[in-house]
């Protein structure tokens, strides 16, 4: 079993709609989570982290929190062509400062 | 703005020969770290360091050293580069948790 899991995709959606990433972790005792993007040929940027249950919203963008079912979500709304990217979700396994990266959802925004 | 400098974007090295990489931060972060990303594996921790001369094995350090003089710089080494170590290389600074700031990657070919 990976220890952060993602779908790979690619993930599909038309511009204006509402972009659901997922994310699954296996140590139950991780505190924080935080999810990156990366657009082709450039390296990870971090958009969103969260460390309380429930819902964290920034613009556009919600992570969701579910510890119990140790699943991590990152909703995008009104969704533009600029956000087609790779969005990684990472875990500081162990409890410790090393995150662990999942292998990432494509997602494209088709016009 | 935080910057992570790697020395060379592209490499092309033939088996057996010693490998640098060299990363600068100018932002007095106390941790780095060397990634690697290939394609369906996602973005796998080589080594990391929390402070000068100290260093943490990551997921995948075998093949590889690391080297941390100066607070600054993060240096990955390969003693005897071997084809299955084509990659991209990515090194990153953080001051603490998960917001890591990533260098522009280093794409080694070992022939």
């Amino acid at each position: 079993q990976k220890e952060v899991e993602q779908n790979s995709g690619p993930l599909s959606v038309p511009e204006g709609a509402i972009a659901s990433l997922n994310c699954t972790y296996s140590d139950r005792g991780s505190q924080s989570f935080f999810w990156y993007r990366q657009y082709s040929g450039k390296s990870p940027e971090l958009i969103m982290f969260i460390y309380s249950n429930g819902d964290k919203e920034d613009g556009r963008f919600t992570a969701q929190l579910n510890k119990a079912s140790q699943y991590v979500s990152l909703l995008i709304r009104d969704s533009q062509p600029s956000d087609s990217a790779t969005y990684l979700c990472a875990v500081p396994l162990g409890g410790n400062e090393k995150l662990t990266f999942g292998t990432g959802t494509r997602l494209t925004i088709i016009p | 703005d935080v910057k992570v400098t790697q020395s060379s974007r592209y490499l092309v090295k033939r088996t057996g020969e010693k490998v640098f990489l060299e990363c600068v931060q100018d932002m007095d972060h106390e941790n780095m770290f060397w990634y690697r990303q290939d394609p369906g594996l996602g973005l796998r921790l080589i080594y990391f360091s929390y402070d000068v001369k100290m260093k943490e094995k990551g997921d995948i350090p075998e093949g590889y050293s690391v080297s941390r003089e100066k607070k600054e710089r993060f240096s990955l080494i390969l003693e005897s580069a071997s084809t299955n170590q084509t990659s991209m290389y990515l090194c990153a600074s953080s001051l603490m948790g998960g917001e890591l700031f990533f260098g522009e990657g280093s794409r080694l070919t070992v022939l």
